[in-house]
């Protein structure tokens, strides 16, 4: 199994630019999750879904949408981008909400 | 709203120490709690997981204990490597309106162990 897959693994954008990071998983796993990693912040939950057609709102879901059309795949789109989005976002998936989550590698995106 | 605290921010200590790192969470109603490790520029990987049933878990050198009482979660790390040198986060999984919701992390401890 590749696990959990992001792609791109680093990406600079201009102000106002929109852009998707790519999330898949290999595991069949109901459970998917968007975070963003800022120094001294931890890490923080965008979106998440508990399966295919069904999506929620985390902790900051402000400025991103997601969509979760089959159970591998889990976008997550930067509508116009903003210097304050500039992180490394971590894609993760579990096999429900009460098990071990496992990690992508991550993408770090630069906002200019 | 859970909140979830990691103290100390960074840790160094010489090969071959016994170490413990802790966490606390304000919210006694926790579904379950990890340990998770992170190298530097990369993703993480889950260590333990302790559901709230259970006091403690093992992995070879490491154990997890919990107490949700007290709102404390303690990472003990034996015979401490160089290799073990990296950011451990907690992360505590909230129980809300009868289920379980999605993780919520603390800063990390920044762990370096010296040959």
């Amino acid at each position: 199994n590749a696990g959990v897959t992001q792609t791109p693994k680093f990406q600079v954008l201009k102000t106002g630019q929109s852009m998707t990071l790519q999330c898949a998983q290999d595991m069949n796993h109901e459970y998917m999750s968007w975070y963003r990693q800022d120094p001294g912040m931890g890490l923080r939950l965008i979106h998440y879904s508990v399966g295919a057609g069904i999506t929620d709102q985390g902790e900051v879901p402000n400025g991103y949408n997601v969509s979760r059309s089959t159970t591998e795949d889990f976008p997550l789109r930067l509508l116009s981008a903003a210097p304050s989005q500039t992180s490394v976002y971590f894609c993760a998936s579990q096999r429900w909400a009460g098990e071990t989550q496992y990690f992508g590698p991550g993408t770090r995106l630069l906002v200019l | 709203k859970q909140e979830v605290t990691q103290i100390p921010a960074a840790l160094s200590v010489p090969e071959g120490e016994n170490l413990v790192l802790n966490c606390s969470f304000t919210d006694s109603a926790i579904y379950n709690l990890q340990w998770f490790r992170q190298d530097p520029g990369k993703g993480l990987t889950s260590l333990l997981l302790i559901q709230s049933s259970q006091r403690e878990q093992t992995s070879g050198r490491l154990n997890a204990s919990l107490d949700k009482s007290s709102g404390r979660s303690t990472l003990y790390i034996a015979a401490s490597q160089p290799g073990d040198s990296a950011t451990y986060l907690c992360a505590g999984v909230l129980i809300s309106s009868g289920s379980a919701r999605q993780l919520t992390f603390g800063s990390g401890t920044q762990l370096t162990v010296l040959p």
